[in-house]
């Protein structure tokens, strides 16, 4: 199957600093790249999507300014956690839609775990 | 409400039982249901997908969607270890390569 990868898979960082996620698809280009997050034995929640050479969009609650979302080519989606706080410690998961034959499929990354201090 | 409601168990069963999970839903809109395994610290991998009413199978696992009901299921046959793990639906209304909405994700543990 297809394979997304993250980076880095874990991060600690200090309060007001920012971080930086790369999401890629390793084996298939993918127009649409799915950022989400998940809290502790809760599900997975979609934060925004990122679509290729454009804006993301973002879902209701979540603040485009602190989340910022770069696609810039077929391949690597970015997420920057702006002036991070400890409530911004979760793990992120990003997925990506294959845009080849099978385009009803994401697949998913393995998951960056973020703690902030 | 939320649109998507799953048990969050845990589910503890014996090796080679077989295993139930359910998901029922409230958004009409949704047609197509996906269930995914998620291994501790790891992300979601993809199990089984359907976007019709009735019975599909892939080896040991058999996904079961009744829309009329709003209720899907998904049954893992001769339950192995290594199917521990937590087992989460995802529907959507334009494909699984759209908007995914989970549930909440039922933790399974098969012991020896």
């Amino acid at each position: 199957g297809a394979v997304v990868s993250q980076h880095p898979s874990w991060v600690i960082c200090k309060s007001g600093t920012s971080v930086k996620i790369e999401c890629r698809s390793l084996d298939f280009q993918a127009t649409t790249m799915f950022w989400y997050r998940q809290f502790p034995k809760q599900s997975l929640m979609l934060m925004a999507t990122s679509n290729e050479g454009s804006k993301a969009t973002y879902e209701q609650g979540v603040e485009k300014d602190k989340f910022l979302i770069n696609h810039a080519s077929l391949t690597l989606s970015t997420l920057t956690v702006t002036s991070a706080h400890p409530e911004d410690s979760s793990f992120y998961i990003c997925s990506a839609r294959d845009v080849g034959w099978n385009q009803e499929t994401q697949y998913f990354g393995p998951g960056t775990r973020l703690l902030v201090l | 409400q939320k649109e998507v409601e799953q048990d969050p168990g845990p589910l503890s069963v014996p090796e080679g039982a077989i295993v139930s999970l359910n998901c029922t839903y409230s958004n009409s809109a949704f047609q197509y249901f996906m269930w995914y395994r998620q291994y501790s610290r790891k992300g979601p991998e993809l199990l089984m997908y359907t976007y019709s009413s009735g019975n599909k199978e892939d080896g040991r696992f058999t996904a079961q969607v009744d829309k009329s009901s709003k209720y899907i299921s998904l049954f893992i046959r001769d339950s192995q270890p290594s199917d521990s793990a937590t087992y989460l639906c995802a529907m959507s209304a334009g494909g699984g390569g759209n908007k995914l909405t989970f549930g909440t994700g039922t933790q399974l543990k098969v012991e020896l």
